[in-house]
């Protein structure tokens, strides 16, 4: 167990739909890391935020988007759902913002699938 | 763009037997983080082992370690004496600036 909880653990919608996930990371953590895994795309990084604000930017669609709390968790909002958006969406938390030594520890994930 | 390529899809190793997986990724950075990730059956990605690109020295934990070589940007994991529990995906991860890249992942069959 990393410590990273995600839920739900599974959700399934149908396309056009708006759908929210969410992650609590480690106690102590200040960073959040959102990760898609598709089989097609693989693993990809979608977005990191540290302390409330956006830190990092990867292969995130503009239909989705991000936010993290003053309590800390954060939650992904996905738009407007494809058949494609179907995957495994991980998020994963560190104590820092990178700068330093930055283990990411991921959470169980969460089966998102698109009907 | 930092890429990674991992070009074993599957392989396959006997149980107590040694397996080595391989790993290149293209940079033009110096600094940066290597890992290499397990996903077991269960989904969760389970860190294995990790190697900062400034020290020279390789990387153990226990029965795995890596083959670290900078300057042909090779990056394998050797895991020795394998286990059944050694089943998996195993995913080699670049990382710099908190933008983390993942290779496709080699499937791992460890035979009894």
């Amino acid at each position: 167990d990393s410590g990273v909880t995600q839920t739900p653990k599974h959700l399934i919608t149908a396309t056009g739909q708006r759908v929210t996930l969410r992650c609590s990371p480690r106690s102590g953590d200040l960073s959040v890391y959102w990760y898609q895994q598709s089989l097609d795309q693989g693993l990809q990084f979608l977005i990191q935020y540290y302390n409330g604000e956006e830190r990092a930017k990867g292969n995130i669609l503009e239909r989705f988007s991000a936010q993290q709390f003053p309590d800390l968790h954060s939650e992904l909002n996905l738009s407007s759902l494809e058949l494609g958006d179907s995957a495994l969406y991980f998020c994963a938390s560190s104590v820092s913002g990178g700068e330093v030594d930055n283990e990411q520890f991921f959470g169980p994930g969460t089966r998102l699938t698109v009907l | 763009a930092q890429t990674v390529t991992q070009s074993q899809p599957e392989m396959s190793v006997q149980e107590a037997e040694t397996v080595t997986l391989s790993c290149t990724y293209d940079t033009s950075e110096n600094n940066y983080y290597l890992f290499w990730y397990k996903q077991p059956p269960s989904r969760q990605m389970i860190l294995v082992i990790r190697q900062e690109a400034y020290k020279q020295q390789n990387a153990t934990e226990n029965r795995f370690s890596v083959n670290f070589q900078k300057a042909a940007k090779s990056f394998s994991l050797k895991i020795s004496d394998s286990q059944l529990g050694d089943t998996a995906m195993y995913f080699c991860a670049f990382e710099r600036n908190n933008d983390m890249r993942f290779g496709a992942g080699t499937r791992l069959t460890v035979k009894p």
